[in-house]
């Protein structure tokens, strides 16, 4: 059991270069999340698939777009990486559409770190 | 707001000390939430329990336990007689209806360090 897969686990960028991070879940969740960590700042949400076919801002949008190709994949691209990317990035998935007692507990990929340079 | 603190940024013990991690949260939601998570130092998130707003009661797994109280918007989280293993960051998350979704909000973890 997979659960959440991302690739790839590091990534070296230029400033400028554009890359797109992939994930995908095996659970059958609707929900789908995109954070980064930085040291000191937790995760933040940059931004989410509620269900397949919608997408919203979280956070921290500015400099990302994504896009949900199906309920299992969930990418993340940076169209013009800036230094201030450089970061842990984590996809995670959860079923939480408002199910009582559904888990609502994210799971999470085991992160892509990228570095702009 | 949703929001989530974690007031202690690091703390430092010494094994088989107990050790509380603090966490408050903020939310005028009535149904929400709340999450405990690891960090271990090879960087994977694992999850460690999940307490719905509507359940307070207290929970003990094993030297781990956590107190949830509505009244104080607390849910802290207690490592009874600490091991080395238990060195990790922890985070405590909220989460929050938004757009048909609960959107997880993340404090800014508690690194923890314990020493042999």
């Amino acid at each position: 059991n997979a659960g959440v897969t991302q690739t790839p686990k590091f990534q070296v960028l230029k400033t400028g270069q554009s890359m797109t991070l992939q994930c995908a879940q095996d659970m059958n969740h609707n929900s789908m999340y995109w954070y980064r960590q930085d040291p000191g700042m937790g995760l933040r949400l940059i931004y989410y698939s509620a269900s397949e076919g919608t997408t919203d801002k979280g956070e921290v949008p500015n400099g990302y777009n994504v896009s949900r190709l199906n309920k299992r994949e969930f990418s993340l691209r940076l169209e013009s990486a800036a230094p201030s990317q450089t970061s842990v990035y984590f996809c995670a998935s959860s079923e939480s559409f408002f199910r009582a007692g559904m888990d609502t507990e994210a799971f999470f990929g085991q992160g892509t770190r990228l570095t702009v340079v | 707001a949703q929001k989530v603190t974690q007031a202690q940024t690091e703390i430092s013990v010494v094994e088989k000390e107990d050790v509380t991690l603090d966490c408050v949260y903020e939310t005028r939601d009535t149904t929400y939430y709340l999450f405990w998570y690891k960090q271990p130092p090879s960087g994977e998130l694992v999850f460690l329990i999940r307490r719905n707003s509507f359940d307070e009661q207290n929970e003990i797994s094993g030297r781990y336990s956590w107190n949830f109280q509505k009244s104080t918007s607390s849910f802290n989280f207690t490592i009874t007689a600490s091991q080395v293993v238990d060195s990790a960051v922890y985070f405590c998350a909220l989460s929050f209806a938004s757009g048909g979704s609960y959107i997880p909000t993340f404090g800014r973890g508690t690194s923890l360090i314990v020493h042999p």
